[in-house]
């Protein structure tokens, strides 16, 4: 199964808000709310951010926000800071029961 | 503190085995499904495998299906992932990861990653 569409990259400064998108299809974003974004810095871990769709882990800050419509899901970062700069990833289930990820959206703050 | 530390990483030649550990501390290891998520040098991540709480089900990536097993000893709070027949396409930092929901069966969402072993396959 292919990967999730994400941007590239997405830039932004300090205050701004971004929106980073994925995109997949029917049998994976579209199909179910088991969406996630994971935020990861260089040689680091990933981070969990946002599961089930829009839902914050304990400690998230609410200045990141999840949403899906059809078979696209986003990611909104409000009130961007220096320390948000880093590569963010989606990922889904799949009607296949795998889990597939974005490629990964590099964000600039600015 | 809830901990995950992987290892068993290395260097090996294509078609050869290798076989990586994640040693977990901190919560109740049985109680949580594990998974296994790799990230090939500059790349984005992928799922590799996950199995439930009990190691009573599994769930592999067309990638790696029937090369990897990925299982667990609950009785040593430990996580393992049998890779054969490897490929130059598996060179990848391998991480495990504990699943988000407190329940048997595989989430995929995951709350705790360990540091990650690197794997590089090459002759």
């Amino acid at each position: 199964q292919s990967a999730l569409t994400q941007p590239a990259s997405v830039s932004g400064s300090p205050g701004q808000s971004i929106t980073i998108s994925c995109t997949g299809t029917s049998s994976d974003i579209g199909g179910y709310n088991y969406v996630s974004w994971y935020q990861q810095y260089p040689g680091k871990a990933p981070k969990l951010m946002i599961y089930d769709v829009s839902s914050r882990p304990s400690g998230v800050s609410n200045r990141f926000s999840g949403s899906k419509s059809g078979n696209t899901a986003s990611l909104t970062i409000s009130g961007l800071q220096a320390e948000d700069e880093a590569d963010y990833y989606c990922g889904s289930s799949t009607s296949t029961s795998a889990l597939i990820f974005g490629g990964g959206t590099k964000l600039t703050v600015l | 503190e809830v901990q995950l530390l992987e290892s068993g990483g290395g260097l090996v030649q294509p078609g050869g085995s290798l076989r990586l550990s994640c040693a977990a501390s901190g919560f109740i290891f049985s109680s949580y499904a594990m998974t296994w998520v790799r990230q090939a040098p500059g790349k984005g991540l992928e799922w590799v495998s996950s199995i439930s709480g009990s190691g009573d089900k599994t769930d592999y990536a067309d990638a790696v299906k029937g090369r990897i097993i990925m299982s667990r000893d609950n009785s040593k709070n430990t996580l393992h992932l049998q890779m054969n027949s490897l490929r130059a396409e598996d060179t990848a930092v391998y991480y495990c990861a504990k699943d988000f929901w407190l329940r048997d069966e595989p989430s995929r969402f995951f709350d705790i990653w360990g540091q990650g072993t690197m794997v590089t396959v090459s002759s």
